[in-house]
């Protein structure tokens, strides 16, 4: 079956700007979660949603926002865009619903900010 | 924080078993050990995780101390394709299934021909 689809793989904005990023959960996941990975922070969690709620929020500025869609699709929007923002942004689902089963990450998109 | 403790890196030999070890000391009755990986460029990937029984599957094995402070991953065979950043994590446990990762900076695994 198909795994986690992000897009797109890279992307170069300038300071200021905006970007939205788009994450398709594995069929019949529920759950998505998006992470930040930077060589100096490491993996940081960002929030997750359920079935269209934000249902966990990690310590990220208010810049930093999800959204997710009757279908479980997902995606996440960064605004006033600054060099730190430069990450690998990865996208996780889950089945959500009880128990602890493990998350499946997508490829990730490179966001560049110049 | 990371309530986990690894060692930055560690080499193995192709074809032969990897133990990777992970301190957990701290960690409570409630919370599960993880374990991801991440090839370089690639999304972390899930590998295994227990409660405080020994858990295997077709990836690893999984051993916790009776106590429940440390953890080994066992890979039986380790290919060069086993070349990552292996992540140890201890999660709540969720009724709700909601939980999120706190990645601490891993173990480097260098599997050598």
């Amino acid at each position: 079956k198909a795994g986690v689809t992000q897009t797109p793989r890279y992307l170069i904005k300038t300071r200021g700007q905006q970007v939205t990023l788009s994450c398709s959960p594995i069929s019949g996941h529920r759950s998505v979660s998006w992470y930040q990975q930077t060589p100096g922070q490491g993996l940081q969690f960002l929030f997750e949603y359920f079935s269209e709620t934000q249902r966990n929020k990690g310590n990220f500025p208010g810049r930093f926002s999800g959204r997710q869609f009757s279908n479980s699709r997902s995606e996440m929007n960064v605004s006033t865009l600054e060099l730190g923002d430069s990450a690998l942004y990865l996208c996780a689902s889950s089945l959500g619903t009880g128990g602890m089963t493990g998350y499946t990450f997508g490829s990730g998109t490179r966001l560049t900010v110049v | 924080d990371a309530k986990t403790t690894q060692p930055p890196s560690m080499d193995c030999a192709e074809g032969r078993a990897a133990n990777l070890p992970c301190n957990h000391s701290t960690i409570s009755g409630n919370e599960y050990v993880y374990w991801y990986r991440q090839i370089h460029s690639q999304g972390p990937q899930y590998i295994i995780h227990g409660l405080k029984n020994n858990e295997t599957n077709e990836m690893a094995s999984l051993i916790i101390t009776e106590d429940r402070k440390s953890s080994t991953l066992i890979l039986p065979h380790a290919t060069l394709r086993d070349t990552a950043v292996y992540y140890c994590i201890v999660v709540p446990y969720s009724g709700a299934g909601s939980y999120q990762l706190t990645f601490g900076k891993g173990t480097k695994l260098s599997v050598i021909p």
